[in-house]
């Protein structure tokens, strides 16, 4: 089993709808982070949790909400799904060393199309 | 301007070739440095960390210039196998990750 998991892989929606993405992780990181990805471009931050009780807004969180039901576990709500939010997710975990370093582990992505 | 900035390519070499990326960062509180894999529709994933003194890995060297806040990536004897696109990766103490746009690497038989 991959150590991040996202759910679902692939989603094609309308326009207004309500749509939730889920990941979950199995490598006991405190750190959970949603990125999105748009063609040619890299990762942009849209939240991301150091911990359970712990939510931070990202450079594009407009139009975004997340849940950080347990440690293993950060979801991704787009409330009112509009066409320009069509991209690739990725969810990422990390755990930060003394050095200062953070290495992410990363999902295998959740493609959304909203048409 | 963005934080994290890299030459989008796209490269296009032989197999055999020595291949070098650059990337500048803005912030000079950035703590870490890291180049990540992207293949076609991928996850990235973790290629090397870059340390203030500069690191090898098999074909792989990473440098970092911390005075002019840029990192490297050279890649000797291209492979096939190495066409990715490759992320410049720049953590701060605030705890963020920035990417840069990446720069894709084709390289050819």
């Amino acid at each position: 089993d991959a150590d991040v998991t996202q759910t679902p892989r692939n989603r094609i929606t309308k326009t207004g709808k309500r749509i939730m993405l889920e990941c979950s992780q199995t490598k006991g990181h405190d750190r959970m982070y949603w990125y999105r990805q748009d063609p040619g471009l890299g990762l942009r931050l849209i939240y991301y949790s150091f911990d359970v009780k712990d939510i931070n807004k990202g450079e594009i969180s407009d139009g975004y909400s997340v849940s950080r039901q347990a440690q293993a576990k950060f979801s991704l709500s787009l409330e009112s799904a509009i066409p320009n939010q069509t991209a690739l997710y990725f969810c990422a975990t990390s755990h930060p060393t003394g050095g200062g370093a953070n290495v992410l582990t990363f999902g295998a992505g959740s493609r959304l199309t909203v048409l | 301007r963005k934080e994290v900035e890299q030459d989008p390519g796209p490269f296009n070499v032989p197999e055999g070739a020595t291949v070098a990326f650059n990337c500048t960062y803005s912030n000079s509180a950035s703590q870490s440095f890291f180049w990540y894999r992207q293949d076609c529709r991928k996850e990235p994933k973790l290629l090397m960390s870059v340390y203030s003194s500069g690191n090898e890995d098999g074909r792989f060297t990473a440098q970092l210039n911390r005075a002019s806040q840029y990192i490297s990536l050279l890649i000797r004897d291209s492979k096939l196998s190495d066409s990715a696109t490759y992320l410049c990766v720049v953590y701060t103490n605030a705890g963020k990750s920035t990417f840069g746009d990446g720069t894709t690497l084709t390289v050819k038989p």
